[in-house]
């Protein structure tokens, strides 16, 4: 079946690093893959996505990579921030038709003053 | 606006209890669906709806049941639990399950089957 799998599954850094995120997906007919991040003891939110049709998006200090030949994708966060401490669930899925979300098992980032 | 809600917000449970957690939404999403959260297992799919009137099995299904009998509404029952079941439980909605849209995840519950 499909299956989404992320690493690391923890990732400590200092503040004003660099963090990234790795996901890898099987099903070869996805194309729309979300970031969600989430605080301790909150609800997942939305930090970003990205479609299949473009290669990089970004979004201040965040980015996604997205590599359809090698069926991976990543999480760029620059100038990390105490804040940014959360964990991170990549997610992928088909479009068109009725599609579902199928969640990576979550990396947490802990984020060093 | 509320968004999207649940109750009870946490639980604790006898082992063979029935128990429904609610999930409400006011955004009138066609599509809803029930996650189980777990150390280490992110985000499990329980059932989703892709529309009112209809539900489909997620990975892993056995053990509960839903029903979604208007757009609004999508309860999720435990027939009679088990200490397995102990997890939190999100509910999410999407304004479609056939385009590229933001998932809204409610606040979840916190069950414990004792």
């Amino acid at each position: 079946g499909e299956n989404v799998e992320q690493h690391p599954s923890t990732l400590s850094v200092q503040e004003g690093d660099s963090a990234v995120i790795k996901c890898t997906y099987s099903d070869s007919a996805s194309n729309y893959f979300p970031w969600y991040k989430q605080e301790l003891g909150k609800r997942p939110q939305l930090i970003i996505d990205i479609r299949s049709n473009v290669g990089e998006k970004k979004d201040q200090r965040i980015a996604v990579t997205l590599n359809k030949t090698a069926k991976h994708f990543s999480l760029h966060i620059t100038e990390t921030q105490p804040e940014d401490s959360a964990v991170y669930f990549c997610a992928a899925s088909r479009g068109g038709g009725y599609n579902k979300l199928i969640f990576g098992a979550g990396t947490r980032l802990a984020v060093h003053p | 606006i509320a968004g999207i809600t649940q109750a009870p917000t946490s639980q604790i449970l006898a082992a063979g209890r029935r128990m429904t957690l609610r999930c409400t939404q006011d955004m009138r999403h066609n599509a809803m669906y029930w996650y189980r959260q777990d150390l280490g297992l992110g985000l499990r799919l329980i059932h989703y709806s892709n529309t009112a009137g209809t539900t489909g099995k997620g990975e892993v299904p056995d053990g509960y049941s839903v029903s979604r009998a208007n757009t609004d509404d999508f309860p999720l029952t435990l027939a009679s639990a088990v200490p397995s079941q102990t997890s939190v439980y999100f509910c999410a909605s999407r304004p479609q399950a056939s385009s590229y849209n933001e998932q809204f995840f409610g606040p979840g519950t916190r069950l414990t089957v004792l």
